[in-house]
């Protein structure tokens, strides 16, 4: 089946530091990728949403400066927070869509990466 | 502002009996359901759809229910196993091709033996 990896599944920063996630697609192609974050008892909230070879579309009340999202390719999306600060501290899930469209049932999601921000 | 709302944070269920798992959702616009499970230190994976054309969606032992006047959803397990023990989202999209969903605050779910 389709397999989305992430790394680091855990990251310990301190404050004003930057941070990258990556999330991988193993053995799909993957047009579109989906980044959300988790804070505790609350539901995955949709970051962005970043298609290979352009500019990441994000959700209203994210900051786009502060989250850069690169997608590469079409196996690779990186997650990069930048000057992190303790409330950016969460649980953070990237999906793939398999290319060609495909259908909502065919987000594959990642492990997550744990975020702490000292 | 939660468009999906799950009100039970878990439930326990004895092996062999329904689970029933319940969501509400707020925007009418919504015409495309998705249930996920997820264990510990894993991402969701995708369970059972339902469009807002059907009332009913039946995989296996998974039953899914939509109820559009009342926006509400809910997703039968029966019989029920330990393996299902995991975290259940629901998830509210719209049919067209774009892929985004919205996801409920999950139900964590045992099942006990």
């Amino acid at each position: 089946g389709a397999v989305v990896s992430q790394h680091p599944s855990r990251v310990i920063c301190k404050s004003g530091t930057s941070v990258k996630i990556e999330c991988r697609s193993l053995d799909f192609q993957a047009t579109t990728m989906f980044w959300y974050r988790q804070f505790p008892k609350q539901s995955l909230m949709l970051m962005a949403t970043s298609n290979e070879g352009s500019k990441a579309t994000y959700e209203q009340g994210v900051e786009k400066d502060k989250f850069l999202i690169n997608h590469a390719s079409l196996t690779l999306s990186t997650l990069t927070v930048t000057s992190a600060h303790p409330e950016d501290s969460s649980f953070y899930i990237c999906s793939a869509a398999l290319a060609g469209g495909g259908s909502k049932e065919t987000q594959y999601f990642g492990p997550g990466t744990r975020l702490l921000v000292l | 502002d939660q468009q999906v709302k799950q009100n039970s944070p878990s439930l326990s269920v004895q092996e062999g009996r329904i689970s029933i798992l319940n969501c509400d959702y707020t925007n009418s616009m919504f015409d495309y359901f998705l249930w996920y499970k997820k264990y510990p230190a894993e991402g969701p994976t995708f369970l059972i759809s339902i469009s807002s054309i059907k009332d009913k969606n039946e995989d296996g032992r998974f039953t899914v229910f939509l109820n559009k006047s009342a926006k509400h959803l809910s997703l039968h397990i029966v019989p029920s196993q330990p393996g299902d023990s995991a975290v259940y989202f629901c998830a509210a999209s719209f049919s067209g091709g774009y892929q985004k969903v919205t996801f409920g605050t999950g139900t964590k779910l045992q099942v006990i033996p």
